[in-house]
């Protein structure tokens, strides 16, 4: 089957750096993307991870295993617009499947 | 300037009513998709173009249909067979290099 797990809601102070796992099943892969969706908005572009290992860029990296099945996405100085859901998708033969989101709240 | 854009933003409709959603977008790209999203959920694939006069349904076409006569244009209808029509509808279209999808800011449906 075609799955894809990613924790609900993360909290994290100002300035710090936090991390948001997702692991996947999916019976093609074309790659493993991260989205920021702020409340009330469409899902905005982070970053697509094709091969293994990490991908920085700027305040925000993403790690790929697909072997594990497994991706993360590292979001260091944490602001306050950071806070945000982050959807973690992957597929393949021309199709994303989704999570559900992991709802990030930065504190000050 | 290059995008997406989907109108209206917000739209409201009588039960038994069809409504079509607009999606349009300057980007030329082949593939375009349409997403729903219910409260606190991730995105469900409704129906998907990879190319213009073709479509595929997606996870969850029942109660909807969908064209693609020209290649910048991929609308939406609801229509009256869809149970619980309310929800926040998302476009998007695919670059083909990277398989990256892109989004229009959406639009946000109520049945009255």
């Amino acid at each position: 089957g075609q799955n894809i797990d990613q924790p609900t809601e993360m909290t994290a102070t100002e300035g710090a750096i936090v991390q948001i796992n997702c692991t996947y099943q999916t019976s093609g892969f074309n790659g493993l993307f991260w989205y920021q969706q702020h409340a009330g908005e469409a899902p905005t572009f982070l970053s697509y991870n094709v091969l293994d290992g990490l991908e920085e860029k700027g305040r925000f990296s993403s790690f790929l295993s697909r072997s594990k099945g497994y991706s993360y996405l590292l979001l260091k100085e944490l602001q306050m617009k950071d806070s945000a859901s982050y959807l973690c998708a992957t597929g393949g033969y021309n199709k994303l499947i989704f999570g559900a989101g992991t709802r990030l709240a930065v504190h000050p | 300037d290059g995008g997406i854009t989907q109108s209206p933003k917000y739209l409201f409709r009588k039960e038994g009513q069809n409504v079509t959603l607009s999606c349009e977008q300057n980007l030329n790209h082949d593939a375009m998709y349409w997403y729903r999203q219910d409260p606190g959920q991730g995105l469900r694939l409704i129906y998907y173009s990879q190319i213009v006069n073709d479509f595929q349904k997606g996870d969850i076409a029942e109660g909807y249909s969908v064209s693609r006569e020209k290649k910048e244009s991929f609308p939406l209808t609801v229509t009256s067979a869809q149970k619980n029509p309310t929800a926040f509808y998302l476009c998007a279209s695919k670059e083909r290099e990277s398989d990256t999808q892109y989004f229009g800011p959406g639009t946000r449906l109520t049945v009255l």
